[in-house]
């Protein structure tokens, strides 16, 4: 079975931190995604990975930046909270081929409040 | 941008009846997902129907595709209690390399037992 695990499931920091999601992967895919969903929007693309040290923007990158050193370990970082992002982040990994999609898999997400 | 969007937004049914869902979209797919969320968990991957596919079956589950409409359903046949979380389908386009999928705001599903 594919396993996406996340840090952490609840985080709590106040405004101005910053703040490090961590989302690690076992079955070796190449591509890894960071989305954040809140009510009524679905899931937002943040930003994408498709291989070690590659990454690129989403549809909501503003106040976010990504570190993927290694293949299995894709990092969401907020340089300084703000309560607007407030919400649940989830992490999902796939196969990666050029122009050919496959299922996600995902992590149980991380629910972050910024107080 | 939001590709997909679901319909109902909200359902709710007995256990035992069939349960429909329906995505629309908006521009020229490669395939289509849809994924299920139970309450404050991660999504889990359903089904998977390419642009030359009109139909597809996976145990309860049929999903249809209607590329000149561009819309798909998802029937869940004689639902149970445990089918009741969020459907979201998900489009990737034609134009982002395969690596974008964009996923709608979702439809609630509530079975009642």
């Amino acid at each position: 079975d594919v396993k996406v695990t996340q840090s952490s499931r609840y985080l709590v920091k106040r405004t101005g931190e910053k703040v490090f999601l961590e989302c690690v992967q076992d079955m070796d895919h190449e591509n890894m995604f960071w989305y954040r969903q809140d009510p009524g929007l679905g899931l937002r693309l943040i930003y994408f990975s498709y291989d070690v040290k590659m990454k690129e923007k989403g549809d909501i990158p503003e106040g976010y930046s990504v570190s993927r050193e290694k293949k299995e370990r894709f990092s969401l970082i907020l340089e300084s909270a703000s309560t607007n992002q407030t919400s649940m982040y989830l992490c999902a990994s796939s196969l990666g081929l050029a122009g050919v999609s496959y299922e996600q898999y995902f992590g149980p997400g991380t629910r972050l409040t910024v107080t | 941008s939001q590709q997909g969007e679901e319909d109902p937004q909200a359902l709710s049914i007995q256990e035992g009846e069939n349960a429909t869902m329906n995505c629309s979209y908006k521009t020229s797919i490669n395939n289509l997902q849809w994924y299920r969320q139970n309450s404050g968990r991660g999504l889990v991957h359903l089904i998977l129907i390419r642009s030359n596919e009109r139909e597809k079956h996976s145990g309860r589950l049929r999903v249809t595709l209607d590329t000149s409409k561009k819309s798909s359903s998802l029937l869940i046949t004689a639902s149970r209690a445990a089918d009741t979380a969020s459907y979201f389908c998900a489009t990737d386009g034609r134009n982002t390399g395969g690596f974008k999928t964009i996923f709608g705001a979702g439809t609630r599903l509530f079975v009642k037992a």
